[in-house]
């Protein structure tokens, strides 16, 4: 049981590079989250999915895109980066039954965007 | 809006000092508070939990008592440990919210 992965642990992009922020659980878990930290600051949710084929925005969604086409796979698109997207990204996840706190998190994926 | 505001990191402690990292929040209603802990390499993990007023968090030596007159939930531990250097984060969630609403988080380093 591996829990929740992130791929890959560090990545640096240039500006207006593309790039896919892999996350991956194996807990059947239906809810998964996305969030970002940046340098000095607490955690913000980029996007969230309820299940398979359901995605929505969280607080900080411009700029990044998700989709969701299996309960295991989330993950996210920068299209055109952007120096202000350099940050720890944070993949978590949690069961449909489970409260809200009980988010299990990935080790997180640092990018720098120069 | 919601807002959680932590003390300012690093904190660097002796093995056995007293450890305290203060917490406070804004929020409207009653949300209910908690303490993550990152450990080097690894994901946050939910450390403790309190969902109403007065209530206290413990787990392995750690606790935090929700105080609703000073909104605070500051986290302490007796006596600290070389395994207890993490990252702790204090967050919230109201209870019609969707989303964690994390504080910056709080940097700690136990020396032997």
């Amino acid at each position: 049981n591996a829990g929740v992965t992130q791929t890959p642990k560090f990545r640096i992009l240039k500006i207006g590079q593309s790039m896919t922020l892999q996350c991956a659980q194996d807990m059947n878990h239906n809810y998964m989250y996305w969030y970002r930290q940046d340098p000095g600051m607490g955690l913000k949710l980029i996007y969230y999915s309820v299940g398979a084929g359901i995605t929505d925005k969280g607080e900080v969604p411009n700029g990044y895109n998700v989709s969701r086409s299996t309960t295991e796979d989330f993950p996210l698109r920068l299209e055109l980066a952007a120096p202000s997207q350099t940050s720890v990204y944070f993949c978590a996840s949690r069961a449909a039954e489970g409260p809200l706190w009980e988010q299990y998190f990935g080790p997180g994926t640092r990018l720098t965007v120069t | 809006g919601d807002s959680v505001t932590q003390m300012e990191g690093p904190v660097t402690l002796s093995e056995e000092a007293f450890l305290t990292i203060n917490c406070t929040y804004t929020a409207t209603g009653y949300p209910s508070l908690f303490w993550y802990v990152q450990y080097p390499g690894e994901g946050l993990q939910l450390l403790l939990k309190a969902t109403k007023a007065d209530d206290k968090g413990s787990n392995k030596g750690f606790e935090a008592t929700y105080r609703k007159e000073t909104t605070s939930f500051h986290l302490e531990k007796g006596s600290v440990q070389v395994s207890d250097s993490a990252v702790y984060f204090c967050a919230l969630i109201r209870h019609s919210g969707y989303a964690l609403n994390f504080g910056k988080g709080t940097s700690l380093l136990v020396t032997p």
